[in-house]
């Protein structure tokens, strides 16, 4: 089956710095890569997906990039804020239907 | 506002018994998932329902049960023989067929074995 690693696990950032998060697949089928959000205490929600017929997706300061042939996806977030501060899930799927998430990074957002 | 209840948010049990999570959605989805997430780990797949009256098993299904009697409702039983069952658990939905993305989660149970 699928094994998604992500990495790093912890990230600390100045405010107003970058912060970029890193996920390898393994399962050259999946065609759907989410990344989801989760504060504390509360269940995850999505902030930004692609498909695998694009390389780049970009939302205000969040974008996300793929590369298929290394197999491997990124979340950037740009000029990050206090309100960043949370843990971030990679996850990848095939047309949508099961999903395998990376084991998640706590990103810190200090002031 | 349409989304997904789970209820309770917190819930304690003592070894040996038997507690069921229960998870609504009026979002009209066909699909309902349940996953548990623990400590450094990422969300782990434990049963999915595609449609009513019927579900499959995910990667930790030992342990757990599921019914799917109604589209809106996926309840989790965690029974007595699941080994560890302290953890938090997450109710998700999307819609089913080809390309339909985002799953959508509830805010989750955390459940405490005394």
């Amino acid at each position: 089956g699928e094994n998604v690693e992500q990495h790093p696990s912890t990230l600390s950032v100045q405010e107003g710095d970058s912060a970029v998060i890193k996920c390898t697949y393994s399962d050259s089928a999946s065609n759907y890569f989410p990344w989801y959000k989760q504060e504390l205490g509360k269940g995850p929600q999505l902030i930004i997906d692609i498909r695998s017929n694009v390389g780049e997706k970009k939302d205000q300061r969040i974008a996300v990039t793929l590369n298929k042939t290394a197999k491997h996806f990124s979340l950037h977030i740009t000029e990050t804020q206090p309100e960043d501060s949370a843990v971030y899930f990679c996850a990848a799927s095939i047309f949508g239907n099961q999903f395998y998430f990376g084991t998640g990074t706590s990103l810190t957002v200090i002031p | 506002d349409g989304g997904i209840t789970q209820s309770p948010k917190y819930l304690f049990r003592k070894e040996g018994q038997n507690v069921t999570l229960s998870c609504e959605q009026n979002l009209n989805h066909d699909a309902m998932y349940w996953y548990r997430q623990d400590p450094g780990q990422g969300l782990r797949l434990i049963y999915y329902s595609q449609i009513v009256n019927d579900f499959q098993k995910g990667d930790i299904a030992e342990g757990y049960s599921v019914s799917r009697e109604k589209k809106e409702s996926f309840p989790l039983t965690v029974t007595s023989a699941q080994k560890n069952p302290t953890a938090f658990y997450l109710c998700a939905s999307k819609r089913v067929g080809v390309n339909t993305g985002e799953l959508f989660f509830g805010e989750g149970s955390r459940l405490t074995v005394l």
